[in-house]
């Protein structure tokens, strides 16, 4: 079946540092993949759509310059947490849009295991 | 805007009990329905799903149906099993949009 992996699993790092999160389409290509975060006991918030080779669309009141998102290759979205502060702790999730209906269903989404990001 | 309810957790059950998960939506049209589930370690897998009304969604024993006129989505399972144990998410999204809005999950833990 499809596979989603995320890169990172766990950081942790010193306020005022950037932090990179990859997500990776293990065995099918996937044009667009979307960016998540979970605060405890929330529910998963989309953060951004991104798209191979154009800008990521994000949703209202996230901060695009605060989280970059680049989708360089039909495999592979980062997400940056630049300049994180505290309140950036979070647990990051990924999901790629399988548009060949491969897993048995035409743009079904695959979700990468998280990371969980803390900023100290 | 839209939203999905779910019933808080955690949930706790025997090995071969009932299980109902309540999820309740609010949207306009008609949005498509779903369940995901995210095992210990893993990324949330899709469990099953309905795109219309009184469409049933099935999956390893799973159960849910789409009830428009109460706009719930229960997710049902007659006996469960320890491997059952994992957290559960309702979902919807809209026409052929690709976001999915997300209840804030219920962890299920089935003892043996």
């Amino acid at each position: 079946g499809a596979v989603v992996s995320q890169h990172p699993s766990r950081v942790i790092c010193k306020s005022g540092t950037s932090v990179k999160i990859e997500c990776r389409s293990l065995d099918f290509q996937a044009t667009t993949m979307f960016w998540y975060r979970q605060f405890p006991k929330q529910s998963l918030m989309l953060m951004a759509t991104s798209n191979e080779g154009s800008k990521a669309t994000y949703e209202q009141g996230v901060e695009k310059d605060k989280f970059l998102i680049n989708h360089a290759s039909l495999t592979l979205s980062t997400l940056t947490v630049t300049s994180a502060h505290p309140e950036d702790s979070s647990f990051y999730i990924c999901s790629a849009r399988d548009p060949s209906g491969a897993g048995g269903l035409v743009n079904e989404q695959f979700f990468g295991p998280g990371t969980r990001l803390t900023v100290l | 805007g839209d939203s999905v309810t779910q019933m808080e957790g955690p949930v706790t059950l025997s090995e071969e009990a009932f299980l109902t998960i309540n999820c309740t939506y609010t949207a306009t049209g008609y949005p498509s329905l779903f369940w995901y589930v995210q095992y210990p370690g893993e990324g949330l897998q899709l469990l099953l799903k309905a795109t219309k009304a009184d469409d049933k969604g099935s999956n390893k024993g799973f159960e849910a149906t789409y009830r428009k006129e109460t706009t719930s989505f229960h997710l049902e399972k007659g006996s469960v099993q320890v491997s059952d144990s994992a957290v559960y998410f309702c979902a919807l999204s809209q026409g052929g949009s690709e976001k999915l809005v997300f209840g804030k999950g219920t962890k299920l833990t089935v003892n043996p």
